[in-house]
């Protein structure tokens, strides 16, 4: 099955400076990237999602690479702010499920 | 469209007994994934039904089951809970499987006692 590793585990940053979370996966198979935002006490929720096709997406301050023979992905968040604030989970989809990362804890500091 | 709903919420049990929980997907959404939600173990995988069949199986303990009804509601059952259950039990709707994003409900917050 799919293998998601994820790093930091603890990212804390200045508000406005950029945040960046690394992610690899090990399924060559895989073919669509997730990456979910998860507030304390609250569900995860989809941001930004990239598929195999695309090597960037970007979503305002919000960018996902992939680069496919490296099998690793990465998000990228600029100008933070004090509501980034929250884990953050990558995923890869593998044999039909989805695998997560064990996620990162980004703290934006005033 | 109503998003994706989990009842109950919240749900305190003891050593033993058996839960079954309940997820709706989000209407037109065929695709229901459970997963378990834990500080140590992030989140892991439990199943995922597809028009009624399960398709595809994490590495849970078959105390572990569920099943999905013709209108795409599906329900998880624990058998014989442990103290290593509790946990936060989130499930994810999809149009279909695989490339399709997955929009997650609130979850069920299940402690064992």
């Amino acid at each position: 099955g799919e293998n998601v590793e994820q790093h930091p585990s603890t990212l804390s940053v200045q508000e406005g400076d950029s945040a960046v979370i690394k992610c690899t996966y090990s399924d060559s198979a895989s073919n669509y990237f997730p990456w979910y935002k998860q507030e304390l006490g609250k569900r995860p929720q989809l941001i930004i999602d990239i598929r195999s096709n695309v090597g960037e997406k970007k979503d305002q301050r919000i960018a996902v690479t992939l680069n496919k023979t490296a099998k690793h992905f990465s998000l990228h968040i600029t100008e933070t702010q004090p509501e980034d604030s929250a884990v953050y989970f990558c995923a890869a989809i593998g044999d039909y499920k989805l695998s997560f990362g064990a996620g990162t804890t980004v703290t934006v500091r005033a | 469209k109503a998003g994706v709903t989990q009842t109950p919420r919240y749900l305190i049990k003891t050593r033993g007994q058996q839960v079954t929980l309940s997820c709706s997907p989000i209407s037109g959404h065929r695709s229901v994934s459970w997963y378990q939600q834990t500080p140590g173990q992030g989140l892991q995988f439990l199943f995922e039904y597809f028009s009624e069949t399960q398709r595809n199986k994490g590495n849970f303990p078959g105390r572990f089951s569920g099943r999905q009804f013709s209108n795409s509601r599906s329900e998880m059952n624990v058998s014989t809970l442990e103290l290593g259950d509790s946990a936060l039990y989130l499930c994810a709707s999809s149009t279909n499987r695989g490339q399709e994003t997955q929009y997650f409900g609130p979850g069920t917050r299940l402690l064992v006692l």
